[in-house]
C-alpha cells in the first residue's frame, strides 16, 4: 500500500523559504510511471495544483508560482519536496503532497494517492 | 478566478439524488479528462471519479461521473450523511499548461 506523509516547519517568517518534505513509502520516487507533487489549500479557498517532479528530473510548476517554486525527488531517501520561496501571508496553507498518473500529452492526468496534509503558516 | 466553475453549495437529504456541475473549456474539460475530489476536514484528500467515468477501487457505486463538451458532472445517489464533504473537479488545462482545481462545491447532508 503505497503512502505519504508531509512533514516540515509550521510556521514560517515572511520573505524566508518554506521548505517541505514528503517520505514515500510502498513505491519508489524513481518510478517513471508517477509523477509527485505538491498542492495546497489555503484558509476558505480551493486547492490549487503547485508543481510536480517525475523520474527525479522532469519538473512542472504552476505559471503562477514557477519563479518561486522548486519541486525535487531523493531517490537515497525516497522522498521528495517543496521550496516556495520569498513567502508571504498569502502562502498559509495546508500543503498536501501526492502521486500523480498522468499520460505523456495529459490527456489524463489525476492523482490517486495523497498525505494527510500539513498547515503552514507564514508570519 | 479558476478556469472551471462549480456551483459554491449543493444540499439534499438522506437517500436523496444530488448533481455537481463542472464547466471548463476547451483547453480543458474540452480536450482532456476530469477527475474529481472529496475532502473531508482532517483527512487526506480523495479521488472520487478518474478520466470522466471511471470509479477507483473502493469507492462506492453510487458516485458516478459524466462528460460532455466542456461540462462534466458528479452524481451523487443515495445521500449519507457521510457524503457531507467538498468535492473538487480538476483536469490538465493545455492553454496554461498546468493542473487546475474548481472551486469546489460544499454538499450538505
Amino acid at each position: 500500500q503505497v503512502q505519504l506523509q508531509e512533514s516540515g516547519p509550521g510556521r514560517v517568517k515572511p520573505s524566508e523559504t518554506l521548505s517541505l518534505r514528503c517520505t514515500v513509502s510502498g513505491t519508489s520516487v524513481d518510478n517513471s510511471n508517477y509523477f509527485w507533487g505538491w498542492i495546497r489549500q489555503a484558509p476558505g479557498k480551493g486547492l490549487e495544483w503547485i508543481g510536480s517532479v517525475r523520474y527525479i528530473v522532469r519538473r512542472e510548476y504552476n505559471p503562477s508560482l514557477k519563479s518561486r517554486v522548486t519541486v525535487s525527488a531523493d531517490t537515497s531517501t525516497n522522498q521528495f519536496s517543496l521550496e516556495l520561496s520569498s513567502v508571504t501571508a498569502a502562502d498559509t496553507a495546508v500543503y498536501y503532497c501526492a502521486r500523480s498518473v498522468c499520460s505523456e500529452n495529459r490527456y489524463y492526468c489525476y492523482m490517486d494517492v495523497w498525505g494527510k496534509g500539513t498547515t503552514v503558516t507564514v508570519s | 478566478q479558476s478556469l472551471l466553475t462549480q456551483p459554491p453549495s449543493a444540499s439534499g437529504t438522506p437517500g436523496q439524488r444530488v448533481t455537481i456541475s463542472c464547466s471548463g473549456r476547451k483547453s480543458n474539460i474540452g480536450g482532456n479528462t476530469v477527475n474529481w475530489y472529496q475532502l473531508l476536514p482532517g483527512t487526506a484528500p480523495r479521488l472520487l471519479i478518474k478520466s470522466d467515468t471511471q470509479r477507483p477501487s473502493g469507492v462506492p457505486d453510487r458516485f458516478s461521473g459524466s462528460k460532455s463538451g466542456t461540462s462534466a458532472s458528479l452524481d451523487i445517489s443515495g445521500l449519507q450523511s457521510e457524503d457531507e464533504a467538498e468535492y473538487y473537479c480538476a483536469a490538465w488545462d493545455d492553454s496554461l499548461d498546468a493542473y487546475v482545481f474548481g472551486p469546489g462545491t460544499k454538499v450538505a447532508v
